[in-house]
């Protein structure tokens, strides 16, 4: 297995709650990102680290922020969940300028 | 535009069939690229680089074409297994090679 874990799974909160998401990996990579995938969309790049706290935005990165105060894990918060934060994320590690591995999804679902 | 673009699908073959996928990027600075496969309510799975010479690996084989910003993905002998979405993906260039983009996805539903 590639030693990236994100938990929950599934999750159900309400508007205005924040919500986090955790990605945890075992293979000490360098990178870590959270994305985010919706119909229509495909995933697209929320925030991504390149080292312990060290962080930076993607495309979609209003009303999220990370934090990886360890290498293992990075952290994702809906500081106030909205019904437009419905949906999968991913997370995902990788060495520079190779492919991914990601993580199986978080299901997130803002009522 | 969309900094990479794939034609939806669905793709419907048969077994046996040969089946190709193009997709094209908008930066011409995109340094990396890749195939992914999705299956449904998966998440992602590297299923190959793609090289600037072509790759090939068994069934599947990649082109990359770099005047035409476009990235091909050719596989033969189709078996029911191949059914899944398959994601072109590049290099994000305001990132540098840190961090990837994808494009929506081709679905490939082979039938028997």
């Amino acid at each position: 297995d590639a030693g990236i874990t994100q938990s929950p799974r599934h999750k159900v909160t309400e508007t205005g709650t924040p919500v986090t998401l955790r990605c945890h990996q075992t293979e000490n990579h360098r990178y870590m990102y959270w994305y985010r995938q919706d119909p229509g969309h495909g995933l697209r790049l929320i925030h991504y680290s390149y080292g312990v706290k060290d962080t930076d935005k993607g495309e979609v990165s209003d009303g999220y922020s990370v934090s990886r105060s360890k290498t293992e894990d990075f952290l994702l918060t809906l500081e106030s969940a909205t019904s437009s934060q419905t949906s999968v994320y991913f997370c995902a590690i990788s060495e520079e300028a190779r492919g991914y591995t990601f993580g199986s999804g978080t299901r997130l679902t803002v009522v | 535009r969309k900094e990479v673009e794939q034609d939806p699908g669905p793709f419907n073959v048969p077994e046996g069939a040969t089946v190709a996928f193009n997709c094209t990027y908008s930066n011409s600075a995109s340094q990396s690229f890749f195939w992914y496969r999705q299956d449904c309510r998966k998440e992602p799975k590297l299923l190959m680089s793609v090289y600037s010479s072509g790759n090939e690996d068994g069934r599947f084989t990649a082109q990359l074409n770099r005047a035409s910003q476009y990235i091909s993905l050719l596989i033969r002998d189709s078996k029911l297994s191949d059914s899944a979405t398959y994601l072109c993906v590049v290099n994000r260039v305001d990132t540098g090679r840190r961090a990837l983009t994808f494009g929506s996805g081709t679905r490939l539903q082979v039938q028997p």
